[in-house]
C-alpha cells in the first residue's frame, strides 16, 4: 500500500519569505511523487513531478521539490513567496507497480501576507 | 484545465434523483478518472478507465456508476444509491495510467443536494 502525508493543515508565510510545504511518504519500490496547487473552487494544476533522475526538481511558478529518499520527504520550496502564492497544495505518491493508483495528502492551505 | 471540461459547474440533486456529471478532453489521452473532494479529505478516487470501453472501481465506487464508450468522454453518474454525495467533483485524464504520467485536471462540479 502507498500513503503520502501533509503533516500541517496550513503554513503561514511573510511575502518575500521562502516558504516550505512538507509531504512525506510511504510506497513500495521507487516512488513517483507529485505536486499540484488548487485555488478555490477550481480544479487541480500540475507544479511538478519527480519519477528519476536529479533530487531537485523544478516546475511552474518558481517552485521546486527536493526528494529526500533516506527521509521519505519530498517537500515543496519556494524562494521568496508571493501572496499570489495562496492557494491549497496537494503531494501525491505513486508507484511503479500500483498501475493507476495516485494517492492524494489531505492539502495544505498555504497563506502568503503581504 | 486546459483540455479538459466538466459541466455543469453547480448540480443540484433532489432525493432519490441520478444525476450525471460530464467530463471531456480533447488532450487524446488513454486514461481518465474521477475523484471526490470533501473539506480536510483530499481526493479519492471513484472510478478509472485506462482504454475505452473499459473502467475500473476505486477507492469510493459505491453510489457511483460510469461509462467510456469514447475515448473523450467519460461521464459520471451519482445514483439515489450514494446517500452523501455533496462534494467536488474532479475529473482528471493521463496519456497512460503507469510510468508516473501526470494527470490533468478539469475545472470540477459542485455537487448540491437539495
Amino acid at each position: 500500500a502507498q500513503s503520502v502525508a501533509q503533516p500541517e493543515d496550513q503554513v503561514n508565510v511573510a511575502e518575500g519569505n521562502p516558504l516550505t510545504v512538507k509531504c512525506t511518504y510511504s510506497v513500495s519500490g521507487n516512488p513517483y511523487l507529485f505536486w499540484y496547487v488548487q485555488y478555490p473552487n477550481r480544479g487541480l494544476q500540475f507544479l511538478l513531478k519527480y519519477i528519476t533522475g536529479d533530487n531537485l526538481v523544478k516546475g511552474s511558478y518558481g517552485f521546486e521539490a527536493e526528494f529526500n529518499k533516506s527521509q521519505t520527504s519530498f517537500h515543496l520550496k519556494k524562494p521568496s513567496a508571493l501572496v499570489s502564492d495562496s492557494a491549497l497544495y496537494f503531494c501525491a505518491v505513486g508507484a511503479p507497480n500500483s498501475g493507476y493508483a495516485l494517492n492524494f495528502g489531505k492539502g495544505t492551505s498555504l497563506l502568503v501576507t503581504p | 484545465d486546459g483540455g479538459i471540461t466538466q459541466s455543469p459547474k453547480y448540480l443540484f440533486r433532489k432525493e432519490g434523483q441520478n444525476v450525471t456529471l460530464s467530463c471531456e478532453q480533447n488532450l487524446n489521452h488513454d486514461a481518465m478518472y474521477w475523484y471526490r473532494q470533501d473539506p480536510g479529505q483530499g481526493l479519492r478516487l471513484i472510478y478509472y478507465s485506462q482504454i475505452v470501453n473499459d473502467f475500473q472501481k476505486g477507492d469510493i465506487a459505491e453510489g457511483y456508476s460510469v461509462s467510456r464508450e469514447k475515448k473523450e468522454s467519460f461521464p459520471l453518474t451519482v445514483t439515489s444509491a450514494q446517500k452523501n454525495p455533496t462534494a467536488f467533483y474532479l475529473c482528471a485524464s493521463s496519456i497512460a495510467t503507469d510510468r508516473g504520467e501526470t494527470q490533468y485536471f478539469g475545472p470540477g462540479t459542485r455537487l448540491l443536494v437539495l
